[in-house]
């Protein structure tokens, strides 16, 4: 079965700690991505990449970087927490081609206090 | 500006009781319209992915349909087990990302 890995469903964190939420996935796909879902907001983008060591700016980067040295690992890094940042974080990946055919993680729920 | 809506918000049913979900859109250069089922902790799982209007596509007691400006989700004798948020999503517009609606919350009384 098809699987999209997060490392955390829920952390809480205080403002200015670095967080780290951690993506494998299994299927062998080329693009991952991250998005943050809050309510009345929906899934906004944060981050993505189409390849190892490629990254590009969503719709809301900002306060937020990430790292995929290896393909099936795509890392999102809180640098310095912050009470804004409570929220569902939601990694996906999909196929080249797949862009919007998207196997979601379980979420990972963080709260900063 | 390119833009998805979904309605209703929220919808409750009996079960057995069909009813359709909502997905407008202004998006231009239309690449495709993709709908999801979220469950609640979790995260969306893909449903169904349409590319032109007239298109339909089954699954169970799910059927989705496209038009220039909509799409359309039919629940046809839905069950509690269907309760969940369904959300749509558009691929297109200036940037070609997806972009996603804020998404029905659905429940199936039995």
């Amino acid at each position: 079965d098809v699987k999209v890995t997060q490392s955390s469903r829920y952390l809480v964190k205080r403002t200015g700690e670095k967080v780290f939420l951690e993506c494998v996935q299994d299927m062998d796909h080329e693009n991952m991505f991250w998005y943050r879902q809050d309510p009345g907001l929906g899934l906004r983008l944060i981050y993505f990449s189409y390849d190892v060591k490629m990254k590009e700016k969503g719709d809301i980067p900002e306060g937020y970087s990430v790292s995929r040295e290896k393909k099936e690992r795509f890392s999102l890094i809180l640098e310095s927490a912050s009470t804004n940042q409570t929220s569902m974080y939601l990694c996906a990946s999909s196929p080249t081609g797949g862009a919007g055919e998207l196997f979601f993680g379980e979420g990972s729920r963080l709260t900063v206090l | 500006e390119d833009q998805v809506t979904q309605s209703p918000e929220a919808l409750r049913l009996q079960e057995g009781e069909s009813s359709s979900l909502n997905c407008s859109y202004t998006v231009s250069g239309l690449r495709g319209l993709f709908w999801y089922r979220q469950d609640p902790g979790k995260g969306p799982e893909f449903l169904f992915t349409l590319y032109s209007a007239g298109e339909e596509k089954e699954k169970e007691r799910l059927k989705a349909t496209l038009t220039k400006k909509e799409s359309f989700l039919h629940i046809t004798a839905p069950k509690p087990e269907d309760s969940a948020t369904y959300l749509c999503a558009v691929e297109g517009g200036a940037t070609n990302k997806l972009i996603f609606g804020t998404g029905t919350l659905l429940a199936v009384q039995p």
